[in-house]
Parts: C-alpha cells; sequence; structure tokens
C-alpha cells in the first residue's frame, strides 16, 4: 500500500544533541512538508520541498534544517539550536499542486531527556 | 494572507446526537477547503475536500460539511455521532504556492455514552 512512513514513532533528545527525523514516502508524490504539533497550537510548518534538491522555510524554521537528495525522502534534523523542541512532529506529501490535500504519516513524537 | 479560525476548541456531546463543528476562512486566492480528522497519537486523515462544484461536500465516515462563500464559513456535519468519532478536527484552506496549507487550531469532539 502507499503511504508515508514516519520513523521512530518516539524519540528522545538530550540537551546539545541534533536528532534526525526521518520521513519516506511511496505515493510518487513531488511535494513534502514538516509539521510541528504542540497542544492547542494546531499545525505549523516547519519546512518544505516542492522538488528534489530544493526546500524553503516555513513558518518556524528556526533551530531545524532539512535536505531532499531524493524524491521519496525528505528527513527532518532538529539542531541544539531549537530550544523547546519537545513537540509531535508530523510529514505530510501531497503532489503539489495548491487544490491538492495533503497526505500524512503518523507522526514523531520528540523528548527531551 | 489566508487564515483559519475554529470558533470552538472543544464540543462534547452525546452518543447519537447531531455535531457540527464550525470553520471560517479569509482568503484572497482561489479557495480550496479541507476537513482533517487525527485520532490520538496519529496522523491525519483526510475526511473530505472542496474544490468546486456543489456546495455540500460529502465525506468519510458519514460526515459532510457546507461550502458558504457569503459567511466564508465550511462547517463540518455529522447527523449522528458515534463514540469513535471522538477525535481532533482540523479544518485547512489551500490554494497557496507550493501546495502549502493553512491549519485552525483544532477542535476536540468528544462523544460520550
Amino acid at each position: 500500500d502507499g503511504g508515508i512512513t514516519q520513523s521512530p514513532k518516539y524519540l528522545f533528545r538530550k540537551e546539545g544533541q541534533n536528532v534526525t527525523l526521518s520521513c519516506e514516502q511511496n505515493l510518487n508524490h513531488d511535494a513534502m512538508y514538516w509539521y510541528r504539533q504542540d497542544p492547542g497550537q494546531g499545525l505549523r510548518l516547519i519546512y518544505y520541498s516542492q522538488i528534489v534538491n530544493d526546500f524553503q522555510k516555513g513558518d518556524i524554521a528556526e533551530g531545524y534544517s532539512v535536505s531532499r537528495e531524493k524524491k521519496e525522502s525528505f528527513p527532518l534534523t532538529v539542531t541544539s539550536a531549537q530550544k523547546n523542541p519537545t513537540a509531535f512532529y508530523l510529514c505530510a506529501s501531497s503532489s503539489g499542486g495548491s487544490s491538492q490535500p495533503q497526505h500524512f504519516g503518523d507522526g514523531t513524537r520528540l523528548s527531551i531527556l | 494572507a489566508q487564515s483559519v479560525t475554529q470558533l470552538d476548541s472543544q464540543v462534547p456531546v452525546f452518543e447519537e446526537a447531531p455535531v457540527e463543528l464550525r470553520c471560517n476562512y479569509s482568503s484572497s486566492v482561489s479557495v480550496y477547503l479541507f476537513w482533517y480528522v487525527q485520532y490520538p497519537n496519529q496522523g491525519l486523515q483526510l475526511l473530505l475536500k472542496y474544490l468546486s462544484g456543489s456546495t455540500l461536500v460529502k465525506g468519510i465516515n458519514g460526515f459532510e460539511a457546507e461550502f458558504n462563500k457569503s459567511q466564508t464559513s465550511f462547517h463540518l456535519r455529522k447527523p449522528s455521532v458515534h463514540i469513535s468519532d471522538t477525535a481532533e478536527y482540523f479544518c485547512a484552506v489551500g490554494g497557496n504556492q507550493g501546495g502549502k496549507l493553512i491549519f485552525g487550531q483544532g477542535t476536540e469532539l468528544s462523544v460520550k455514552p
């Protein structure tokens, strides 16, 4: 079945560490997105990519980095510069058109030790 | 600029009762509207979408929504809810460059026996 796979489901980070969240899709979608979800704040866009080797900052990109070397993969790195990284992170993909819905993975919950 | 306002953060309702979750939007571009559902510790699942045509849109799980251009609303309705409908519901507006979606803050639907 086609879909989006995020791993790991739960992730713990020590102070000062960078961590990378994985997102893989087999939907042949051009566009991919990373969101951060905090209680009562909805979804906030971190980064998005419309094509391979290109990506743009979203609304809250500070302290995060991404790469898009393959169409299927869009990993997110939470750097030590992100002072409040504890959150639920969601990856999504779409065909990229402005009328197209996004398809979501099951998320990664990141916590600080 | 686009924005989405979900007018209720929490909606408690008894099983088999009707429910309406309210969503207002503002947009200066073509409007594409979506409702998503999120169960605990999972990603978002598309319930329904409005792209054009009939203003009454039917989705999965017995939900429907009505697009009202004059009132800039896209309220979600279900005539009879089940315990299994307990979840968080997000309204989103598209039409942006790169396929970006703007999400509301979410409405937590709690169905009680």
